[in-house]
């Protein structure tokens, strides 16, 4: 398979702007992760979908986090506004139910 | 909810030591614990997993051991090589086993001196 993929690979906004990190899981694959990952904070889970539902956001930071899966193909995590903490990078994971593979993960800069 | 632990944040061993990492969990009811593997500005990677049914688990040079009674699973890499050299990052599910809910250790870098 083509595992999963997610875009842009990298990402420099600048403060107070939108930005929007897509994600394709692996066909098939029931079940939608969203990671933070930082020096700091280590590897955080932000939100997962399971059959394009979301059924823990609890790890979604403030309310300029948002995310949706309109489709079994493709999720969208969504920043509004960006702030130099949210530099990161997000990965997008998926699974069917035991093995979570990640995709290689936005670098995104807030500057 | 779930809280791991993960130790030590760094570890240097001599290139084919064997180096250990360990990590505690605090949910009694998680039952299935990965550990991953990163290599630098890459993606984690599955490098084994083992559920609670089970005590041991090896593959080639690599091994996990799991202490359900008090919640604390190691991976054990002998013959280390300078591939080896990465971030490994163990997790707990608290759900049925499946990848629902994965809780991270902080991760430990592992370096491997020549």
């Amino acid at each position: 398979d083509a595992g999963v993929i997610q875009s842009p690979r990298h990402e420099v906004t600048e403060m107070g702007q939108e930005v929007t990190l897509r994600c394709k899981p692996i066909s098939g694959h029931n079940s939608l992760f969203w990671y933070r990952q930082t020096m700091m904070r280590g590897l955080e889970l932000l939100i997962y979908f399971n059959n394009n539902v979301p059924i823990d956001d609890s790890g979604m930071p403030e309310d300029r986090f948002s995310a949706k899966m309109p489709n079994a193909s493709f999720s969208t995590l969504k920043i509004q506004p960006s702030e130099p903490r949210d530099s990161a990078v997000y990965f997008c994971a998926s699974s069917s139910g035991q093995t979570l593979r990640f995709g290689q993960g936005t670098r995104l800069t807030v500057v | 909810g779930e809280n791991v632990e993960q130790h030590p944040s760094t570890l240097s061993v001599q290139e084919g030591d064997s180096a250990v990492i360990k990590c505690t969990y605090s949910d009694s009811a998680s039952n299935y614990f990965p550990w991953y593997k990163q290599e630098l500005g890459k993606r984690p990677q599955l490098i084994i997993d083992i559920r609670s049914n089970v005590g041991e688990k090896k593959d080639q040079r690599i091994a996990v051991t799991l202490n359900k009674t008090a919640k604390h699973f190691s991976l054990h890499i002998t013959e280390t090589q300078p591939e080896d050299s990465a971030v490994y990052f163990c997790a707990a599910s608290q759900t049925g086993g499946g990848a629902d809910g994965l809780t991270f250790g902080k991760g430990t870098h592992l370096i491997i001196q020549p």
